[in-house]
């Protein structure tokens, strides 16, 4: 069965500071990756996806993600937080033999100080 | 026009009452998912379909039932509500292509107060 942890509940961080989300997931093939972001009173958004090929992913807002599968992690980074990046982030796992399905993390909500 | 759309919105209701949330999508989609959000406990799945023929229980699927209705629609039943499913419930959607069908494309969310 897959799995995802996001070790940190809530972070806070100031305008213009960097940030990291950590994911971690457990699953025993190459799995499909994606962090997806829930702005208050909204739908999630995806903001990157990793399949294959380049460990490093680009996404949406200035987000960009790693992927290290000798630590099972998917790590979420941006260089400078904007006040408008406060949200809650859930990274999630998905498998080619998983008919479709995704596991979700507990979510990480961003504060963001002005 | 958003791709994926969920009514009601919000609503509260009593429990033992039944209740009903729709969800329509305009992306083709054949695969539709209802999810469950909790305060720190993430998105659970319900149920999942993958075609008006296909429907699947999810991790907690107790005291829900589904209905696909067509390809665009996928409703969600509360038979008899309880407190304790009072919740943020999200509709979804992904496509069985070879790479994205994990992708999951969200609706805004409807919020149900069972008091």
């Amino acid at each position: 069965a897959q799995s995802v942890t996001q070790p940190d509940i809530h972070i806070t961080v100031s305008e213009g500071a960097s940030l990291e989300l950590r994911c971690n997931y457990s699953y025993g093939a190459t799995p499909y990756l994606f962090w997806y972001v829930q702005s208050p009173g909204q739908g999630l958004q995806l903001l990157l996806k990793y399949f294959s090929g380049d460990t490093l992913v680009q996404g949406i807002k200035g987000f960009e993600a790693e992927f290290k599968r000798s630590q099972s992690s998917f790590n979420l980074r941006k260089p400078s937080v904007h006040w408008s990046d406060a949200a809650e982030y859930f990274c999630a796992v998905g498998a080619a033999t998983n008919a479709g399905k995704s596991t979700f993390g507990d979510g990480t909500t961003l504060t963001v100080k002005p | 026009d958003a791709d994926v759309t969920q009514t009601p919105r919000n609503r509260i209701t009593k429990t033992g009452k039944r209740i009903m949330l729709e969800c329509s999508q305009t992306k083709g989609h054949d695969r539709m998912y209802w999810y469950r959000q909790d305060p720190g406990l993430g998105l659970r799945l319900i149920y999942y379909s993958f075609d008006v023929k296909d429907i699947n229980k999810g991790e907690i699927s107790d005291g829900y039932s589904v209905s696909r209705q067509a390809q665009a629609k996928f409703s969600l039943s509360l038979e008899s509500a309880i407190p304790n499913q009072t919740a943020l419930y999200f509709c979804a959607t992904s496509d069985p292509g070879t790479q994205t069908y994990n992708e999951q494309f969200f609706g805004p969310g409807t919020r149900l107060t069972v008091l």
